[in-house]
């Protein structure tokens, strides 16, 4: 049972390249979310999909763009990535909206930007 | 006023200890509340729910009390596995899960 994956777990870029994050789940989970936990700020939402080509903006969406061609994959990608994108990057998916409050976290993606 | 707080911690315990977590939460039309733990460096996982009535799940115990927007999650006995930090969760219906920024708990033999 793979669950929820990510990759890669480890990345280290510089100001200004196009980043891409993957987020791939097993289960056919409608709803799939991007958040990135920094110190001081806890888990804060960038993008959520309800499923396949629905997606919407969270807390913090500015310097992300988001995708969901396929209902078990969610790629965040950052345009042009800057210092303060520096981050934890967690994906999530739950199962429906009458579930949407249990998520299921991917292991997350640690990026620093050069 | 931040939308969910909670202590920071760190609360360091003995094993055996009884421990109390605290949260607040902002807004009044909240729906949902749960209590999520995460390990040092990896994901968060959903430890429990909360209900109107209180819940108790093994150890574990939530409280939630909608007139004065508080939640505490109550640990009996402590184990060294226990440590850990806690997010305090909160679904306003409709929108996504608010995390607090969470409570450290360390657990000493």
């Amino acid at each position: 049972d793979a669950g929820i994956t990510q990759s890669p777990r480890y990345k280290i870029t510089e100001t200004g390249r196009q980043v891409t994050l993957m987020c791939h789940q097993t289960w056919s989970h409608s709803y799939m979310f991007w958040y990135r936990q920094d110190l001081g700020h806890g888990l804060r939402l960038i993008y959520y999909s309800a499923a396949a080509d629905i997606t919407d903006k969270g807390e913090v969406p500015d310097g992300y763009v988001v995708s969901r061609s396929k209902t078990e994959n969610f790629p965040l990608t950052l345009e042009s990535a800057t210092r303060s994108q520096t981050s934890v990057y967690f994906c999530a998916s739950s199962l429906d909206r009458g579930q949407f409050n249990e998520q299921f976290f991917g292991p997350g993606t640690r990026l620093t930007v050069l | 006023r931040k939308e969910v707080e909670q202590d920071p911690g760190p609360f360091n315990v003995p094993e055996g200890a009884t421990v109390a977590f605290n949260c607040t939460y902002s807004n009044s039309a909240s729906q949902s509340f749960f209590w999520y733990r995460q390990d040092c460096r990896k994901e968060p996982k959903l430890l429990m729910s909360v209900y109107s009535s209180g819940n108790e799940d093994g150890r574990f115990t939530a409280q939630l009390n909608r007139a004065s927007q508080y939640i505490s999650l109550l640990i009996r006995d402590s184990k060294l596995s226990d440590s850990a930090t806690y997010l305090c969760v909160v679904n306003q219906a409709g929108t996504a899960l608010i995390f607090g920024k969470g409570t450290t708990l360390s657990v000493s033999s």
